[in-house]
């Protein structure tokens, strides 16, 4: 069974700063997609960043840039010179090549303090 | 439009009535997701269309709970005899092909809120 976990419910950083959301997985599978999403308050999901599991290295947007560890099944979100705007909920996702389901951690609430 | 459509954006009904949600998804995505959230919490998979493959089922929670979904168009989430667990944002994704080719990724609705009184 795959499972992704999340376990800060909630984080805070101040503005300009750097935070840090961690995630960790687990699969069998070795091919897979790791994806973290943002809902802001007006409830939509968008896609921040996305990570194939067999490229090494590190994926970064602008940012935003993750820790892929594959062997210790971690996946962690790296947001830099954080903005009023990044406040939002944050998930952590996971899918596999061989399948057509997502799954999805239960989220952090970040919150960007002015 | 150029993203996914969701409708109505809020719902308030009583209990044991029967509602029905509606997805529009971006033109050409053959995948559609059906995903429930309650307050605070996590998206937990209900339903998931391919195509004209037979749809996975294996997330809705009761017998109460149905999914159509026509070609690569529009899909509709129905609940019947509705209870107040089932209050929650219902949200609907699609993607270009689902998990099998492609970067995978999904496009998001901005959700149905559903509340039950």
């Amino acid at each position: 069974a795959q499972t992704v976990t999340q376990s800060q419910p909630e984080m805070s950083v101040q503005e300009a700063e750097t935070v840090t959301l961690s995630c960790t997985y687990d699969t069998s599978e070795n091919n897979y997609y790791l994806f973290w999403y943002k809902q802001p308050p007006s409830r939509q999901m968008i896609l921040v960043i996305r990570q194939e599991a067999y490229k090494q290295q590190n994926a970064t947007e602008n940012r935003f840039s993750v820790n892929f560890q594959k062997a210790a099944k971690s996946f962690s979100l790296k947001i830099s010179d954080s903005q009023l705007g990044d406040t939002a909920m944050y998930f952590c996702a996971f899918m596999t090549y061989t399948g057509n389901q997502f799954y999805f951690g239960t989220g952090t609430s970040l919150t960007v303090i002015p | 439009g150029a993203g996914v459509s969701q409708s109505p954006s809020n719902k308030v009904t009583e209990k044991g009535k029967d509602v029905e949600l509606r997805c529009d998804p971006i033109s050409g995505h053959t995948a559609l997701y059906w995903y429930r959230q309650r307050l605070g919490q996590g998206l937990e998979f209900l339903i998931y269309f391919q195509g004209n493959s037979a749809p996975d089922k294996s997330g809705l929670p009761s017998d109460r709970f149905s999914a159509e979904r026509t070609g690569e168009s529009v899909s509709t989430l129905t609940i019947q005899r509705t209870q107040q667990e089932d209050s929650a944002v219902y949200l609907c994704a699609s993607s270009v092909t689902g998990g099998r080719v492609g970067t995978g990724e999904l496009f998001f609705g901005e959700g149905s809120r559903l509340t039950v009184l």
